[in-house]
């Protein structure tokens, strides 16, 4: 199955560019998607990307992929306090997603 | 926000007891899934459901059942809870797919098992 690895922890400045980083392994991944947790709260889809794009902005948010490497990353720019949560990234294959470990980012004002 | 409801949200139960979490839906997707989240593992698929009577097992299905007998309800029973089922546990849906499965979540069920 799928394999995917997110480093657990990420700590910024208000202000400042926040870079989410994840590894995925299943080449035919078409579909990867960022969702977003807040304490005590579901998960909550932030954005995604089809594996024919390199790159997709969406306001603060840049998702970049790099499909040779099998490598997503989520950009926010201006992080702000309200950003901080448990960002999971979550590859589709087939019908299923596969959920990465989720990693922790804490804004400090 | 989907309209995504679990009941209940928080419980306690012991160990050997039956549970049943329900999950309801009022965006009438076809698609419904149960996933449990532990520290350190993300979130893990237990079963999920592509119809009425229609369901399958995910990575960690093993003293999980599930029925589904409408399209907006999704049950989870924990046959006799044991305390490895101690764990938080997201509902989640998706529309008639397309290509892409993206999903929606419910605020979770926190489930206690002493």
């Amino acid at each position: 199955g799928e394999d995917v690895e997110q480093s657990l922890f990420l700590s910024v400045r208000e202000g400042d560019s926040s870079v989410i980083n994840c590894t995925y392994t299943d080449s035919s991944s078409t579909y990867l998607y960022w969702y977003k947790q807040e304490p005590g709260a579901g998960l909550q889809l932030l954005t995604y990307i089809f594996s024919n794009m390199d790159m997709k902005q969406d306001q603060r948010l840049t998702v970049l992929l790099n499909k040779k490497d099998k490598h997503l990353s989520l950009r926010i720019a201006d992080t702000q306090t309200g950003d901080s949560a448990i960002y999971f990234c979550a590859p589709q294959a087939g019908n299923m997603l596969t959920f990465g470990g989720g990693t922790r980012l804490m804004v400090k004002p | 926000d989907a309209g995504i409801t679990q009941s209940p949200r928080h419980k306690v139960t012991e160990t050997g007891t039956p549970v049943t979490l329900r999950c309801h839906q009022t965006e009438n997707h076809r698609y419904m899934y149960w996933y449990r989240q532990d520290p350190g593992h993300g979130l893990r698929l237990i079963h999920y459901s592509y119809g009425v009577k229609d369901t399958d097992k995910g990575e960690v299905s093993d003293g999980y059942s599930v029925s589904r007998s409408k399209t907006e309800d999704f049950l989870l029973t924990l046959e006799s809870a044991t305390s490895s089922q101690t764990s938080v546990y997201f509902c989640a849906i998706s529309r008639e797919p397309g290509y892409s499965y993206e999903q929606y979540f419910g605020p979770g069920t926190r489930l206690t098992v002493t």
